[in-house]
């Protein structure tokens, strides 16, 4: 079965550093998702992506976040600075064409920040 | 915005004891999905709801979309130490993606 790949599986960081995330997802899946979520609460969509141009980056904290997904691809995820409040476990996600597909989440990243 | 709200926020049950979790929308959904996450691990996708009133089983599972399609239910019957995990309903938003709930976690004690 196809996978969405996310790497690396586990960050520490300290807080003021630069810590990227990246994502590969199902080949042929045009939508890609990028979700924060919290420990005990669901996921949180940080950005979304519709082949290579951003269709929805309203909860993207856009001061210290950024995203690309240059080539339509694959994506990354990149936090500069870190804070101690984005610990969390960071998720991507791929869809054939938006919410009316079900989604399929790679492993996600768990992000620590010391 | 919308919003997708999940109730109860935590079961415990006893193996072989049925568990049912509850999804109501602010807002009506042209579908809905529901998600499992095992401990430690990723959403996965369970299925999907679009039409008012369906009703869909998998083994165990019965997923039900009411009939204004503003509210789910996913019930379980005779839980296995299997089904531990959180489950997420999700709806779509404005834009083409999905909220999902806060979960229901369901512990099962064997």
């Amino acid at each position: 079965e196809a996978e969405v790949a996310q790497s690396p599986r586990y960050k520490i960081t300290e807080k003021s550093q630069a810590v990227a995330f990246w994502c590969d997802p199902i080949s042929g899946h045009a939508t890609l998702y990028w979700y924060r979520q919290i420990l005990g609460q669901g996921p949180e969509l940080l950005v979304q992506f519709q082949d290579e141009s951003v269709v929805d980056d309203s909860q993207l904290p856009k001061d210290r976040f950024s995203a690309e997904r240059l080539k339509g691809v694959d994506s990354t995820l990149k936090i500069q600075p870190a804070e101690l409040g984005d610990s969390a476990m960071y998720l991507c996600a791929s869809s054939l064409g938006g919410s009316i597909y079900g989604y399929t989440f790679g492993s996600g990243t768990r992000l620590t920040v010391v | 915005g919308q919003q997708v709200m999940q109730i109860p926020q935590y079961q415990h049950v006893q193996e072989g004891e049925d568990f049912t979790t509850y999804c109501n929308s602010s807002t009506t959904l042209s579908n809905i999905q529901w998600y499992k996450q095992r401990p430690g691990g990723h959403p996965v996708f369970l299925i999907q709801l679009v039409k008012s009133g369906e009703v869909k089983k998998q083994k165990r599972l019965t997923f039900q979309f009411g009939e204004a399609k503003k509210n789910s239910s996913l019930h379980i019957t005779a839980t296995q130490t299997t089904d531990v995990g959180t489950y997420f309903c999700a709806g779509p938003s404005s834009g083409n993606k999905l909220v999902f709930g806060a979960g229901t976690i369901l512990r099962v004690k064997s």
